[in-house]
């Protein structure tokens, strides 16, 4: 059971460059989300899927679509980069009237 | 939308203290309250969790307190030691499916030897 997991670890990626974040996760959670962390500003909200097939707007979804491919998968992808979007970005999971279980972060540089 | 405050957003205490961390929210639906502890490189953990028909909570050395009157919830840690150390983050929730959690932009603890 490796919980939630997401790849890929560290990026850097140049200014208009597109890319891919894919997550997974083995708990048979129905809600799944993305967020992102910076220094300071906690943890905002991209998108998150409260089922298989649906995706909802978070805080800041400028910039971001995503994808909720089966039950297990949801894809956050960046179509132009921009150094605005470096960050620390966290997938993660939840069973539904319960807490959120985290993956371990993907540190994405934007330059 | 909901909208959630922290404070403060760094304490430092001798190790043996007490620390305390509060956190306010805004929309009254909100009924599901957990609190992560994050440290330097790692992914937030929830260490305890309180739901709205529940005044207070304990486990171990931690507790969480709620005041849905006035709408604001705190994390108490005694007997604080250095591996508490780390990034705390407040959220709030309402419990259903699909829910949203929003976070406060987390608190800085350090725990001086």
């Amino acid at each position: 059971n490796a919980g939630v997991t997401q790849t890929p670890k560290f990026q850097v990626l140049k200014t208009g460059q597109s890319m891919t974040l894919q997550c997974a996760q083995d708990m048979n959670h129905n809600s799944m989300y993305w967020y992102r962390q910076d220094p300071g500003m906690g943890l905002r909200l991209i998108y998150y899927s409260a089922s298989e097939g649906t995706t909802d707007k978070g805080e800041v979804p400028n910039g971001y679509n995503v994808s909720r491919l089966n039950k297990r998968e949801f894809s956050l992808r960046l179509e132009s980069a921009a150094p605005s979007q470096t960050s620390v970005y966290f997938c993660a999971s939840s069973p539904g009237g319960n807490t959120i279980y985290f993956g371990e972060g993907s540190w994405l540089t934007v330059v | 939308g909901e909208n959630v405050e922290q404070h403060p957003s760094t304490l430092s205490v001798q190790e043996g203290d007490s620390a305390v961390i509060k956190c306010t929210y805004s929309d009254s639906a909100s009924n599901y309250f957990p609190w992560y502890k994050q440290e330097l490189g790692k992914r937030p953990q929830l260490i305890i969790d309180i739901r709205s028909n529940v005044g207070e909570k304990k486990d171990q050395r931690i507790a969480v307190t709620l005041n849905k009157t006035a709408k604001h919830f705190s994390l108490h840690i005694t007997e604080t030691q250095p591996e508490d150390s780390a990034v705390y983050f407040c959220a709030a929730s309402k419990m259903n499916y699909g829910q949203n959690f929003v976070f406060g932009p987390g608190t800085r603890l350090s725990v001086l030897p």
